[in-house]
């Protein structure tokens, strides 16, 4: 089992749409949690941290599931501006980060 | 703003060539990391480093070797290139406080290895 899983996608959505995607890690241990996007031929980054009672950050919520081992993002209202690929980031404890393979997301017109 | 800079963006090199990519963080780090991502297979690990001198092998640190003589500078060395060495190469760099710290990324280098 890989360390991180996430939707394979990719998810093609109409503008306005609401979405989520899911993330799995098998570290119960970890401690720390992130959404990074990556828009095509660029670095990733940021988009927020996921904390333990959940955290929105305008039209994007996170939430964690420390029971289930499982991480979400919910992005509502969708914008064309909204597609890329969605990376989910555990921090196993330590200093090293591990990266999910990203889910990809379009929307459209 | 963190400022991970890569010097190199695009560069295209023969087999066999000794490769420098260089990588400078201006927030004061202790950890910097350097990642490669291909098509599918996500980013992968290289090396990384959690202070000057040291160094860690990642995930995938063969045909590869590092450098960090200065807290702000962290080198990939390619010592000979290979095609299989064609990709795009992240720099990053991150607080060591533990938990809550979050990871800051470069441009990226886009190696191409003929």
């Amino acid at each position: 089992r890989k360390e991180v899983e996430q939707d394979p996608g990719p998810f093609n959505v109409p503008e306005g749409a609401t979405v989520a995607f899911n993330c799995t890690y098998s570290n119960s241990a970890s401690q720390s949690f992130f959404w990074y996007r990556q828009d095509c031929r660029k670095e990733p980054k940021l988009l927020m941290s996921v904390y333990s009672s959940g955290n929105e950050d305008g039209r994007f919520t996170a939430q964690l599931n420390r029971a289930s081992q499982y991480i979400s993002l919910l992005i509502r209202d969708s914008k064309l501006s909204d597609s890329a690929t969605y990376l989910c980031v555990v921090n196993p404890g330590g200093q090293n980060f591990v990266f999910g393979p990203g889910t990809r997301l379009s929307v459209l017109p | 703003d963190v400022k991970v800079t890569q010097s190199s963006r695009y560069l295209v090199k023969r087999t066999g060539e000794k490769v420098f990519l260089e990588c400078v963080q201006d927030m004061d780090h202790e950890n910097m990391f350097w990642y490669r991502q291909d098509p599918g297979l996500g980013l992968r690990l290289i090396y990384f480093s959690y202070d000057v001198k040291m160094k860690e092998k990642g995930d995938i640190p063969e045909g590869y070797s590092v450098s960090r003589e200065k807290k702000e500078r962290f080198s990939l060395i390619l010592e000979s290139a290979s095609t299989n060495q064609t990709s795009m190469y992240l720099c990053a760099s991150s607080l060591n406080r533990g938990r809550g710290n979050t990871i800051y990324f470069g441009e990226g280098s886009w190696l191409t290895v003929v």
